[in-house]
């Protein structure tokens, strides 16, 4: 039972390269998150996904966009990179968007040269 | 600004302590508070929620809540060396929708 599974783990970019980061759910959750941790700023919203076929912003979207492809798969992507995007990356998802607890994927590590 | 706020610590306890982790909200509309462990270079699992005021107990860990002071708190009884950690206190915001996580307390159990 996988859970949340993100790839790739870890990514390299320069600066002006876009990437997607792919994040996909076995659990048949209907909402799903995207979030980046900086040290010592916690976890930051990026944007969610409260079902099927929506999406909104977070607390922190500027230079990200995203996708919720169906009902298992949100991916974030990254149109041109920029230093200040170095950070973790976490993909989470839910049951329902009113709440309800939710789990985490391993995170992906991406540094942005 | 909505924000939830952690003592960063490290807060250092001996085994078989009781740890109390705090945390406090800004936001009074919120229904729902979570507690996450974190170890390093992990994700963060979650450990307990607690949507009513007073304590709700699973195993060694009990959280508290107070709406009116807007307080929210973690229990760890019998600490454990495995249980170090850092401790990731969430709250959802009036609509539900929205988490905000405090930046975290880190524990350390000395054996």
């Amino acid at each position: 039972n996988a859970g949340v599974t993100q790839t790739p783990k870890f990514q390299v970019l320069k600066t002006g390269q876009s990437m997607t980061l792919q994040c996909a759910q076995d659990m048949n959750h209907n909402s799903m998150y995207w979030y980046r941790q900086d040290p010592g700023m916690g976890l930051r919203l990026i944007y969610y996904s409260a079902s099927e076929g929506t999406t909104d912003k977070g607390e922190v979207p500027n230079g990200y966009n995203v996708s919720r492809l169906n009902k298992r798969e949100f991916s974030l992507r990254l149109e041109s990179a920029a230093p200040s995007q170095t950070s973790v990356y976490f993909c989470a998802s839910s049951e329902g968007p009113v709440n309800q607890p939710q789990h985490f994927g391993d995170g992906t590590r991406l540094s942005i040269l | 600004q909505k924000e939830v706020e952690q003592n960063s610590g490290p807060l250092s306890v001996p085994e078989g302590a009781i740890a109390s982790l705090n945390c406090t909200y800004s936001d009074r509309g919120s229904q729902s508070f979570f507690w996450y462990r974190q170890y390093s270079g992990k994700s963060p699992e979650l450990i307990m929620f607690i949507y009513s005021n007073g304590d709700k107990e699973d195993g060694r860990f009990t959280a508290q809540l107070n709406k009116a002071s807007q307080y929210v708190s973690l229990l760890i009884r019998d600490s454990q060396p495995s249980d170090s950690a850092t401790y990731l206190c969430a709250v959802k915001d009036t609509g539900g929708f929205k988490t905000i996580f405090g930046a975290g307390t880190r524990l350390f159990v000395k054996a």
